[in-house]
């Protein structure tokens, strides 16, 4: 029982430079979200879906992308990597909304130079 | 912006004592939630306790809720070196879930 997969689990990009981090989860659920967390920030919502096809921005979207195909999957793409996008990725997942536990993946840590 | 708040930033404890924590908010919620992290690890969900309710437990955990103070708090009791984590409150706020900084908690053997 994988629950939520995030890979790569480590990345080091250079400014300019776009990549995809890549959240599976094996549990059915129609909401998933993408969070970063920043020292002394808590958690900051990115972007969300509440269910395949569907995606709406959160509190800091800018400078990052998303889609959802299918219900397993919701990668998140960076266009064009940023100093100030030097953070801890956590993707997660709920049955069917933030009214319920999220389950959380392990993160991706990206460093920009 | 952050809905929710702890307090206090970071615990020490010695194995077998209580931690509590305290979480305040803003907005009124539907529900507020607590979680655990380990360091390195994602967030794990301890409990949800609903606007309605004012007190629930599991295991070793108690969770109050007070709506008139926009507070809440999470005891451990009995902590264990296992317990040695940051934890986070996260209320809802239109359509997201607002989490404060963290409590870090340390438990000394």
């Amino acid at each position: 029982n994988a629950g939520v997969t995030q890979t790569p689990k480590f990345q080091v990009l250079k400014t300019g430079q776009s990549m995809t981090l890549q959240c599976a989860q094996d549990m059915n659920h129609e909401y998933m979200s993408w969070y970063r967390q920043d020292p002394g920030m808590g958690l900051r919502l990115i972007h969300y879906s509440v269910g395949a096809g569907i995606t709406d921005q959160g509190e800091v979207p800018n400078g990052y992308n998303v889609s959802r195909s299918t219900t397993e999957d919701f990668p998140l793409r960076l266009l064009s990597a940023a100093p100030s996008q030097t953070s801890v990725y956590f993707c997660a997942s709920s049955q069917t909304g933030l009214h319920q536990p999220q389950h959380f993946g392990d993160g991706t840590r990206l460093s920009i130079l | 912006s952050q809905q929710g708040e702890e307090d206090p930033q970071a615990l020490s404890i010695q194995e077998g004592e209580n931690a509590t924590m305290n979480c305040s908010y803003k907005t009124s919620i539907n529900n507020l939630q607590w979680y655990r992290q380990n360091s390195g690890r994602g967030l794990v969900h301890l409990i949800l306790i609903r606007s309605n309710e004012r007190e629930k437990h599991s295991g070793r955990l108690r969770v109050t809720l007070d709506t008139s103070k926009k507070s809440s708090s999470l005891l451990i009791t009995a902590s264990r070196a296992a317990d040695t984590a940051s934890y986070f409150c996260a209320t809802d706020e239109d359509y997201k879930l607002s989490f404060g900084a963290g409590t870090t908690v340390t438990v000394r053997a």
